[in-house]
């Protein structure tokens, strides 16, 4: 299986701040990766497929990068709205699908 | 697009059975490939489970294979989870969830109904 790993696992950030999380992939996924942001008690919700297209509806402070093992989440200014937790998925080489451990963002 | 609505959680004892259901409404229901995700408490997202648009090829994860099928009827736009033999280690807010463009990621997500296994 492949292992997706986050990091970091949390951070405290201020509103306005630019913000980056990593997810790294134990075996070369070339572009088939998805971001995700939870907030507590609900569903996760899809921000970005293809490592770097938005899902419609998606503010563009968020966009994606990266390509085989190394990807990264970039918020450019973040929103009160911002503070929750965010997983990164693969979708290249399954079963399993696999997701990061998460990262959660808080508020400084 | 779809809207997801799980339902069939609660309580159930160690070895015991349930089953759950996701209805479907808002676009047609053949069109989407489905899988059932979890998080245990306080936890990460585990997926487990996966179904093609006609019902094959199906997928699971090693901690559920041979406890845990997956399976849809079309015709009245639902999914469901038949859970047996269940363990402690299966409690979790399981979530339905839906690609439709045949790349597992997904577009839309139920609201999730909580199965606490416990004697």
């Amino acid at each position: 299986a492949i292992r997706m790993t986050q990091s970091p696992s949390s951070f405290s950030a201020s509103t306005g701040d630019r913000v980056t999380i990593t997810c790294r992939a134990s075996q070369d996924i070339r572009s088939y990766l998805a971001w995700y942001q939870q907030k507590p008690g609900k569903a996760p919700k899809l921000l970005i497929y293809a490592a770097s297209t938005l899902q419609s509806g998606v503010p563009s402070r968020f966009s994606g990068s990266g390509s085989g093992t190394d990807f990264t989440l970039t918020i450019s200014c973040l929103q009160s709205e911002d503070f929750a937790t965010y997983y990164c998925q693969q979708y290249y080489d399954y079963p399993p699908i696999t997701f990061g451990q998460g990262t959660r963002v808080e508020i400084k | 697009q779809v809207q997801l609505v799980e339902s069939g959680g609660g309580l159930v004892k160690p070895g015991g059975s349930l089953r759950l259901s996701c209805a479907a409404s808002g676009s047609t229901f053949s069109d989407y490939y489905m899988s059932w995700i979890r998080q245990a408490p306080g936890k990460g997202l585990e997926w487990i489970s996966y179904i093609s648009r006609s019902g094959s090829p199906i997928y699971q994860a090693d901690s559920v294979k041979g406890r845990f099928t997956i399976s849809r009827d079309n015709a009245k736009n639902s999914l469901f989870l038949q859970m047996n033999s269940l363990r402690a280690e299966d409690t979790a807010v399981y979530y339905c969830a839906s690609c439709r463009d045949g790349y597992i990621y997904f577009q839309h997500w139920g609201q999730g109904t909580p199965v606490t296994v416990s004697a």
